[in-house]
């Protein structure tokens, strides 16, 4: 799987929105981009993912560039309850063993304040 | 609520003790796996399974075992349990082509 590159930590003020973004510059052309997010102490928890085209749902937008070698997490109007560590994974779609691993790195810290 | 439960959420070991921690999902997932997460640090990947009856290694496999006898249940066991072992263990399961679902974690401490 592709290795992502995240910044350590960013901050958002309530209201605004948050832009994470993501390096993956190694990427294959049939590794998806996921995202998921962990607030303090609790499991993961996924957000969205995407292969070529911007996608959007109730959580978040997913922005990939064209040449799909970085994208950006949009939290729309973020608020306290999205502080948490998020993490940005490439890895392969295809049914087989190689297709159920997630690799974690250590993920951006958003700090969301009022 | 469907999900994926694990069980207990807290344990204490003693060195050299084993225990096998509990994972059971309802939502006839095929993909399964076991997570640990240290502190200050990103989860790594213990073992996985890809269907019933099919398991593989992940990172750190070390000192544990897996099986999955049944889609719904993927248990992790602790042979001999060692300090190095303290840690947050996190199970996941997903669907085709989707997003991993995981539980609230069991924390874990050896002493």
């Amino acid at each position: 799987d592709a290795k992502t590159t995240q910044p350590p930590s960013m901050d958002c003020a309530e209201g605004r929105a948050a832009n994470l973004p993501c390096n993956h510059s190694t990427i294959s052309g049939n590794e998806y981009v996921y995202w998921y997010r962990q607030i303090h102490s609790q499991g993961p928890q996924y957000i969205i993912h995407g292969l070529k085209n911007n996608e959007t749902n109730e959580m978040a937008s997913l922005i990939i560039t064209e040449d799909r070698k970085s994208s950006t997490l949009i939290l729309p109007h973020a608020t306290l309850r999205d502080t948490a560590v998020y993490y940005c994974i490439v890895r392969l779609s295809l049914n087989t063993g190689t297709a159920s691993k997630l690799t974690f790195g250590t993920g951006t810290r958003l700090q969301v304040t009022l | 609520n469907a999900g994926v439960t694990q069980t207990p959420k807290f344990q204490v070991l003693k060195t050299g003790q084993s225990m096998t921690l509990q994972c059971a999902q309802d939502m006839n997932h095929e993909y399964m796996s076991w997570y640990r997460q240290d502190p200050g640090m990103g989860l790594r990947l213990i073992h996985y399974s890809v269907g019933a009856g099919i398991t593989d290694q992940g990172e750190v496999p070390n000192g544990y075992n897996v099986s999955r006898s049944t889609t719904e249940d993927f248990p992790l066991r602790l042979l001999s349990a060692a300090p190095s072992q303290t840690s947050v263990y996190f199970c996941a399961s997903r669907s085709d082509g989707g997003g991993y679902t995981f539980g609230s974690g069991t924390r874990l401490t050896v002493v």
